[in-house]
């Protein structure tokens, strides 16, 4: 079946540095959605891409879709301990209205 | 705009005994609604969708008789967890798309954690 599948599964960072997380699907996507969730809270929408390279930025986070419209990567610039939750990306199941989601990206920050 | 909401946040029940989980478009109507469980530490697994005036589909390895779920409104839909057992316990989430924006993303209720003594 559709699979999507992200890296790293954890990152710690110093604040300040960067952090990047992938994420690869195994068909191609109409579009990937990306998500965040705080520790013991819930997934929260943050952006959508739908455009083969389509870059996106909010703030500190930079989004971006591949060329063949089957991998997605989020960077976040200068981490600040407000950025701490696991990150999802999620692909739509072609032909509905599902979601298939990555596994996640936990990312801690060390003050 | 977009809200979801989730009813109880948490619940303590005993082995064997049913629990109910609502789950509420605030803002808007959703035709369909999205249930998920995640264990600890864990990605969302996608349970079933709930359709408003018919059945659930679920997903494979999903039992449809342990896990019953009712789309009664355009608003509302309930999630009960039957005869529930300690494996059972685990965080229980809902989403919903709202048709309104004409894009695919879901928006998630705030869930609820199930744990069964």
């Amino acid at each position: 079946g559709q699979q999507v599948m992200q890296i790293p599964q954890y990152q710690h960072v110093q604040e300040g540095e960067d952090f990047t997380t992938y994420c690869n699907s195994s068909t191609t996507l109409s579009n990937i959605q990306w998500y965040k969730q705080r520790p013991g809270g819930h997934p929260v929408f943050l952006i959508q891409l739908v455009k083969s390279g389509e870059v996106k930025k909010q703030k500190r986070l930079t989004f971006q879709f591949g060329e063949a419209k089957k991998n997605s990567s989020l960077h976040i610039t200068a981490t600040q301990t407000t950025d701490v939750g696991t990150y999802f990306c999620a692909g739509p199941v072609r032909g509905s209205e599902k979601l298939v989601f990555g596994k996640g990206t936990k990312l801690t920050v060390n003050p | 705009g977009a809200v979801v909401s989730q009813h109880p946040s948490w619940v303590i029940c005993k082995s064997g005994t049913s629990v109910k989980i609502e789950c509420r478009s605030l803002d808007f109507q959703a035709t369909t609604m999205f249930w998920y469980r995640q264990f600890p530490k864990q990605s969302l697994m996608l349970m079933a969708t709930s359709n408003e005036g018919s059945k659930a589909t679920y997903e494979q390895g999903v039992e449809k008789d342990k896990f019953l779920i009712n789309h009664a409104s355009l608003t509302l839909s309930t999630l009960t967890v039957t005869s529930a057992h300690p494996e059972d316990s685990s965080f229980y989430i809902c989403s919903a798309r709202d048709p309104r924006r004409g894009t695919y993303e879901q928006y998630f209720g705030p869930g609820t954690r199930l744990t069964v003594t």
